[in-house]
Formats: C-alpha cells, structure tokens, sequence
C-alpha cells in the first residue's frame, strides 16, 4: 500500500463553485498533514497544515483530518481561474525523522 | 520569509558528465530535503540530511550522493550523468521540530536535461 493516496483525476469545476479533494494514507500514527499547491512549472507552496482531527479553514480553503478514517481533504469554495494548479497532499511520516511522504497530486481545472 | 535557493533555474549536461545541484536556506533549517519530480511519479525523495555532515537515503538514492558541509547548504551530485536523471530537481528545507511545524519550503526547482 502507497503510503499516501490521491486516486481521482483531473477535477474540472465551473468559477464560483466548490472543489473537493480526498488523500488518505497508510501510517496510522502520522500526526500532521499539509496541502500543496503546485502551479505549472513551479515548486510546491504551502497552502494548509492541520494536526488535529475537524476542520481548519483559512480563507477559502478548508481542511478537514479524520485521524480514525486515516483521510484528509481539501475544500476549495468560490473557485477562481487561479486555483487551477496541482494540489498535492502530505503526510509526516512517524518513523521518518521529519519527512514527508506526497501523493502524487490531484490537477484541478477552473473554467471561467 | 523562508527563501530557498536552488543555483540553477535550467541546465543542460551530457551523459558522463559529473553534475552539482546547489541549495542554500536562509532560516537556519536544521533539515534539509532533495526530491525529484516526474510526471506521473510524483515527488520521490532522494536523500535528506538532519544535520551538518549527517545524510540519509530517500526512496531512490541510487545514481546520487549528496554534501552537507554547512548548516545553510545541501548539494546533490550526479557523479555520471545518465539520460534517465533527466527531470525537475527541488530541494526542500524545515525546522527539525517534532511537534507540527516541520512544514517542508521548497525552492523554485532545477530543470536538469542529460543529452
């Protein structure tokens, strides 16, 4: 089993409406969570972390942890044209000394 | 603000050669983090170093070794070039914290094409 899992495809969503993206992983005793997000060409930057199980929302984005369910997701609301990016999860890895394990991303499309 | 700083933006090197990629982080990171990315693969981890002079392999070390003489900097080599290291190279740097701010910054990447 991957240690984290992004499985849906490309997202296409009209401007205004919500985007939803689901990453779950395997190391039960993982204890934070980040979301990237890559612009084309561009190096990751850091959107969300959250640590504790619910949601945490900053902005338009909301993160949402459950620890038992071993799934994170991210919310984007009113979508805009500059969302459209590759949004990768993160997992610290328990027994790796601070690294992260990624999955491999989940594109989104915003359409005007 | 984290600046991570990776020396070449693009480069181009012919199989054989012996390549260096240079990182340098500006907030005294005690972490230090090589990563190439493909596309359909994702980020795979190549090495990582907690600690000046300490290093450890990631998922897909072979072909690579890396330096860390210095706290600010972490070098990756390529000691023989070949075509299949052709990809986007990007360095990351974090607080050794074991608490939740270990949030990894990344530089803006290396585009390394072997020819």
């Amino acid at each position: 089993q991957k240690e984290v899992e992004q499985n849906s495809g490309p997202l296409s969503v009209p401007e205004g409406a919500i985007a939803s993206l689901n990453c779950t992983y395997s190391d039960r005793g993982s204890q934070s969570f980040f979301w990237y997000r890559q612009y084309s060409g561009k190096s990751p930057e850091l959107i969300m972390s959250i640590y504790s199980n619910g949601d945490k929302e900053d902005g338009r984005f909301t993160a949402q942890l459950n620890k038992a369910s071993q799934y994170v997701s991210l919310l984007i609301r009113d979508s805009q044209p500059s969302d459209s990016a590759t949004y990768l999860c993160a997992v610290r890895v328990y027994y790796g000394n601070n690294r992260l394990a990624f999955g491999k991303g989940n594109q989104v499309v915003v359409i005007p | 603000d984290v600046k991570v700083t990776q020396s070449s933006r693009y480069l181009v090197k012919r199989t054989g050669e012996k390549v260096f990629l240079e990182c340098v982080q500006d907030m005294d990171h005690e972490n230090m983090f090589w990563y190439r990315q493909d596309p359909g693969l994702g980020l795979r981890l190549i090495y990582f170093s907690y600690d000046v002079k300490m290093k450890e392999k990631g998922d897909i070390p072979e072909g690579y070794s890396v330096s860390r003489e210095k706290k600010e900097r972490f070098s990756l080599i390529l000691e023989s070039a070949s075509t299949n290291q052709t990809s986007m190279y990007l360095c990351a740097s974090s607080l050794k914290a074991s608490g939740g701010e270990n949030i990894q910054y990344f530089g803006a990447g290396t585009r390394l094409s072997v020819l």
